[in-house]
């Protein structure tokens, strides 16, 4: 099946820094979509993103689907975006990535 | 819209007891899966459901777990009996066609 990794796997920053979170996949696919688990454990859909660019707020993501990667960017992060955020993939029987927790420290 | 919604939020059972969560999808919502993350782990795919109908249900661990969708409408899943290594969260998913999943909040299972 498809394999889906992200990178890092671990991310500290301080409040109002920046980051790049990757997600490279294995072969082609049509859905890919990110997502905040939040320290509730409940699963938070930020975007569907099978190809080009979309922001939200202080979040954007850039998905390349030709290249097998898709990028999620935060902007002057905040506490509150602490959690593990996910990249997925895949019609239907969606394979999760390895997911990357973040921490925010004040 | 009301999205995807669980119930309940947490539940703690001890080993060998049964629970059933419940997971209503968006009104209109075809396609239903379930998917939990165990452990710390990676999130990983139960089962799919088209209307009442088992499409995939290769993610299932065991029989111990039973997924139902009596009507199309809401559906269940049930473990009996519980284990330890049932614990973690529990998500259900819908969709319209074969595109974007909305996910509910999750249930938490802790199995002592």
């Amino acid at each position: 099946g498809i394999q889906v990794e992200q990178s890092p796997p671990d991310l500290i920053l301080q409040e109002g820094a920046n980051s790049t979170l990757r997600c490279n996949f294995s072969d082609s696919v049509n859905n890919l979509q990110w997502f905040h688990q939040n320290p509730w454990g409940q699963l938070i859909n930020l975007f569907y993103i099978p190809s080009g660019t979309k922001q939200n707020g202080r979040l954007s993501a850039t998905t390349v689907a030709t290249e097998r990667y898709s990028l999620l960017y935060i902007s002057s992060s905040q506490t509150t975006d602490s959690g593990v955020y996910f990249c997925a993939v895949g019609y239907q029987k969606v394979t999760f990535g390895t997911g990357t927790k973040l921490q925010v420290i004040p | 819209e009301a999205g995807v919604t669980q119930f309940p939020s947490h539940s703690v059972i001890e080993k060998g007891q049964t629970v059933t969560l419940r997971c209503d999808p968006i009104s209109g919502h075809d396609n239903l899966y379930w998917y939990r993350r165990v452990m710390g782990k990676e999130i990983k795919f139960l089962l799919h459901f088209v209307k009442e109908s088992k499409q995939d249900e290769s993610g299932m661990p065991n029989n111990r777990f039973l997924a139902e969708r009596t009507g199309g409408t809401y559906s269940t899943l049930k473990v009996q009996p519980a284990e330890l290594e049932d614990s973690g969260v529990y998500f259900c998913a819908s969709s319209q066609v074969w595109n974007e999943q909305y996910f509910g909040p999750g249930t938490r299972l802790t199995v002592t």
